[in-house]
């Protein structure tokens, strides 16, 4: 199995900062790294697909880059509506794997 | 829009059985695959299946194998996980997620979610 690994685990940022988080891959994944959004009690949402693609209707202050093995995902301006917990995810290999999560907070 | 439904979650001894299902609208359902994903209390996300558009392919986490059955009835729009000889491990809300492609082989992009079903096995 591919292992994601994802920091930090937290963090807190005031609103209008610049926040990025980071995933990893136990190996060369190429481009097949999607990042999600999960908010309590809501349904996730996947926000962007093969590194840097954005799906439809999110925010064009979230923004990914990377390629092979390291990652980031980045907010460009932090807003209180983006409080939520992230995760990379890899499809380069089934099982398809997810990191352990960031959670944002509003500082 | 794309609306997915899951039902069936609820509490269950260690070692019993339990079917999910989830109802699916607002998209050709045959035509892409399903996935279930689930998230144990306090933990992250873990992908646990995955069943091609027509249903003749299917995929499992190591975790689940011999033991979970994923499915899909494309004329109900329904897919379905049995759940047999269940462990306090297994307990976590269970996701149904669409896949961005028919293939399982293309299929790893989750491009729409269910809110989610909680499953807890006792001791």
């Amino acid at each position: 199995d591919i292992q994601m690994t994802q920091s930090p685990s937290s963090l807190s940022a005031s609103v209008g900062d610049r926040v990025s988080i980071t995933c990893q891959a136990g190996h060369d994944i190429s481009k097949y790294l999607n990042w999600y959004q999960l908010k309590p009690g809501k349904a996730p949402e996947l926000l962007i697909s093969g590194t840097t693609k954005l799906e439809t209707g999110v925010p064009s202050r979230f923004s990914g880059s990377g390629s092979g093995t390291d990652f980031t995902f980045t907010i460009s301006s932090l807003q209180s509506e983006d409080i939520a917990t992230y995760y990379c995810q890899q499809y380069h290999d089934l099982p398809w794997t997810f990191g352990q999560g960031t959670k944002v907070e509003i500082k | 829009e794309v609306q997915l439904l899951e039902s069936g979650g609820g509490l269950v001894q260690r070692g019993g059985s339990l079917r999910l299902s989830c109802a699916a609208s607002g998209f050709t359902f045959s035509t892409y695959a399903m996935n279930w994903v689930r998230q144990a209390p306090g933990k992250g996300l873990e992908w646990v299946s995955v069943i091609s558009g027509t249903g003749g392919s299917a995929n499992y986490a190591d975790s689940v194998k011999g033991r979970f059955t994923i499915s899909r009835d494309n004329s109900k729009n329904t897919l379905y996980l049995e759940m047999n000889s269940l462990r306090v491990e297994d307990t976590a809300v269970y996701y149904c997620a669409k896949s961005s492609h028919e293939m399982i082989m293309f299929g790893g992009c989750f491009d729409s979610w269910g809110q989610g079903s909680l499953v807890t096995v006792s001791s």
